[in-house]
């Protein structure tokens, strides 16, 4: 069965740093997205993407973040700067449908220090 | 900003009895309802879907209820199996273009054998 995949499993950076998370989509998938999941804490979306741009962001998507998909199979999150409460399970997601159900990766889990 | 809530963090039942697990929204413009589960160190897995244009959708033994005039949905499994134990996320899907999905707290349920 199709699955999304998420590179590295967990990162450790220290703050200041830029990170790349990297995501396999689902092959035939049209749109992806990127959540967060703070500890203890909801798991709230930062973008989505489609067609080569940015569809929707949300205030936690600012100017530090930012995404890709270089090669037409992968999809990256980048934050240039980490800080402390970057620090949080990042999942990948995507679609094949935009009314249909997303598929989800099996997180990073970014630490930073 | 709690869009989307499920008020017990936690629920325990028999093996063999029937799971319900709630839901309740605020948003008027959801019109497509998720459920999905969740283990610990592992993303979200998709389980069951409702479109706001239906009441019921079954799948198994997965059934989601919605009831639009309250703004509520519920999650009942039967028969419940040990296996079932886990963290459900309940998410809803707004019209815009994005459909980004805003999840719910979480309720922790634990199957006894």
């Amino acid at each position: 069965e199709p699955e999304v995949t998420q590179t590295p499993s967990h990162q450790v950076t220290q703050m200041g740093q830029e990170v790349i998370l990297r995501c396999v989509p689902i092959s035939n998938h049209l749109y992806f997205y990127w959540y967060r999941q703070i500890l203890g804490q909801k798991v709230e979306f930062l973008v989505s993407f489609y067609n080569n741009e940015i569809s929707e962001k949300s205030e936690i998507f600012d100017d530090q973040f930012s995404v890709e998909r270089p090669d037409g199979s992968n999809f990256t999150l980048k934050i240039r700067s980490t800080k402390l409460e970057d620090s949080a399970m990042y999942f990948c997601a995507s679609s094949g449908d935009r009314a249909r159900e997303q598929f989800f990766g099996p997180g990073t889990r970014l630490t930073v220090l | 900003d709690q869009q989307v809530k499920q008020n017990s963090p936690s629920l325990s039942v028999q093996e063999g009895r029937i799971s319900i697990l709630n839901c309740d929204y605020t948003n008027s413009m959801f019109d497509y309802f998720l459920w999905y589960k969740k283990y610990p160190a592992e993303g979200p897995t998709f389980l069951i879907s409702i479109s706001s244009i239906k009441d019921k959708n079954e799948d198994g033994r997965f059934t989601v209820f919605l009831n639009k005039s309250a703004k509520h949905l519920s999650l009942h499994i039967v028969p419940s199996q040990p296996g079932d134990s886990a963290v459900y996320f309940c998410a809803a899907m707004g019209s815009g273009s994005a459909r980004q999905l805003t999840f719910g707290s979480g309720t922790q349920l634990t199957v006894l054998p």
